[in-house]
């Protein structure tokens, strides 16, 4: 059973803001959300990880609520490189679960 | 200077056979991976070994079977391959389990004929 929700597809267009919502409603006490990102005939790529309100590096940003059973990915000004299939992970304590990424978010960048 | 790096990179092969992919990791990781990412695109983990010990072992046919040989090696052995066996293959690797930031190779495309 997948423990995570995103939606399937997003369309946006260069220089936007793209907000990447996930729903994990049965997160548990120790667990953290981590993204990562694949483009085409690569493997993912780390990109960020939290646990609690929010985490910022230089590539993205994750806002997470107090009840944790949701997350953002936030990545500000998109170019056309962005273009790929986001994976939104909650890692139940190094468990197996936790480590199948789903069909992730197919992010599509506009000129 | 390749951190994951996995050979071959296309494998095409009849059923029946049996293969070897090869993976290598020069990041001084504890815990290596091997991924299944099938033509629907799900991501599934196959196995983990944490210094040369199996720690995760998925509901895989046992015709897979992964060796390390010591901790920046491993690799996976498929028997008797059969078409649903066709899929991209990556091997990951991290400093640790569970938490910790994964590394992955460039993946082996696998094509059953």
């Amino acid at each position: 059973l997948a423990k995570t929700t995103q939606p399937i597809s997003m369309d946006s267009y260069e220089g936007q803001e793209v907000n990447i919502t996930c729903s994990h409603n049965n997160i548990a006490t120790n667990d953290y959300i981590t993204w990562y990102q694949q483009f085409p005939s690569q493997g993912p790529r780390f990109i960020i990880q939290g646990y609690k309100t929010k985490v910022t590096n230089e590539v993205a940003s994750l806002f997470i609520p107090a009840d944790r059973k949701s997350s953002t990915l936030s990545l500000p000004r998109v170019s056309l490189s962005d273009t790929a299939v986001y994976y939104c992970l909650v890692v139940l304590g190094g468990g197996a679960d936790g480590l199948t990424f789903g069909k992730g978010t197919h992010l599509i960048i506009q000129p | 200077d390749t951190a994951v790096s996995q050979t071959p990179k296309y494998l095409v092969t009849q059923m029946g056979n049996d293969k070897s992919i090869k993976c290598e990791q020069n990041l001084g990781h504890d815990t290596m991976y091997w991924y299944k990412q099938d033509s629907k695109k799900f991501l599934k983990i196959m196995f983990s070994y944490n210094n040369k010990e199996l720690i995760i072992n998925e509901t895989v046919p046992n015709r897979f079977s992964p060796k390390s040989p010591d901790k920046a090696h491993l690799n996976l052995h498929i028997n008797s391959l059969e078409l649903g066996d066709s899929a991209v293959y990556f091997c990951a690797s991290s400093p640790g389990g569970g938490f910790y930031e994964q590394y992955f190779g460039p993946g082996t495309r696998l094509t059953v004929t």
